[in-house]
């Protein structure tokens, strides 16, 4: 059974960088065609993709904050980390983590998620 | 910056079928895009439905189904459900540095 569950501060100051934690169990970060990826979501909006690492450390960001994202796993904790630094007002959300996967079966990012954490940005 | 553009609002009787499509700026989606297409209801995650244009998880119902139509994705609803009311998301596999892409969501009605 893959879980996923988010764990980071609920409110940060303009400015700061904000560390996240997701610690996973039912899949191990080093088997072959496996990820973890962030996604965030602002209070009414859609989704946004973050960050992506894979099981042999490749690592992809999203174009338009890439400069202000870094993606980190720890195999043996069984955990990925999510930096994102400069924060503002306008990156509240709520931060999923999830489970991808690709393989002979197909690309199936997002399979599994996690509840996901509300994070407010606000002085 | 690339973009997915879906409906973003649908409405259908219960009972009835409706197609969500998706489509991206860069021009026709095709196979190679794997689309992906998850519901999300109020308060809750997302939930995976349809990985690589088609595929169901073992935990899709049945009336869900995903397609390529007229050079986008589609999800398309049969025999739709008051449970089905949500928002549904699309997203595309770009690869390189574009990585992957979300759609704006569309906001289905059940009424």
């Amino acid at each position: 059974q893959i879980t996923l569950k988010e764990s980071g501060p609920t409110l940060v100051k303009p400015t700061q960088t904000l560390t996240l934690t997701c610690t996973f169990s039912g899949f191990s970060l080093s088997t072959s065609g496996v990820g973890v990826g962030w996604i965030r979501q602002p209070p009414g909006k859609a989704l946004e993709w973050l960050a992506l690492i894979y099981w042999d450390d490749d690592k992809r960001y999203s174009p338009s904050l890439k400069s202000r994202l870094t993606i980190t796993k720890d195999t043996s904790k069984n955990q990925v980390v999510l930096t994102m630094t400069n924060m503002d007002p306008v990156d509240t959300a709520t931060y999923y983590c999830a489970h991808l996967e690709e393989g002979k079966d197909g690309y199936k990012p997002f399979d599994y998620w996690g509840q996901g954490t509300l994070v407010t940005v606000s002085s | 910056q690339t973009v997915v553009t879906q409906e973003p609002s649908l409405t259908v009787s219960p009972g009835g079928t409706v197609t969500l499509t998706c489509a991206s700026s860069t021009g026709a989606v095709t196979s190679g895009y794997y689309p992906n297409w998850f519901q999300q209801k109020p308060g809750q995650a997302p939930r995976a439905l349809i990985y690589s244009t088609s595929n169901k998880h073992s935990w899709t119902p049945a009336r869900f189904s995903g397609s390529l139509l007229g050079g986008k994705a589609a999800l398309t609803l049969s025999g739709v459900q008051p449970e089905d009311e949500a928002e549904y998301y699309c997203l595309l596999y770009y690869g390189g540095a574009e990585g992957v892409v979300f759609g704006g969501g569309t906001k289905l009605t059940v009424l």
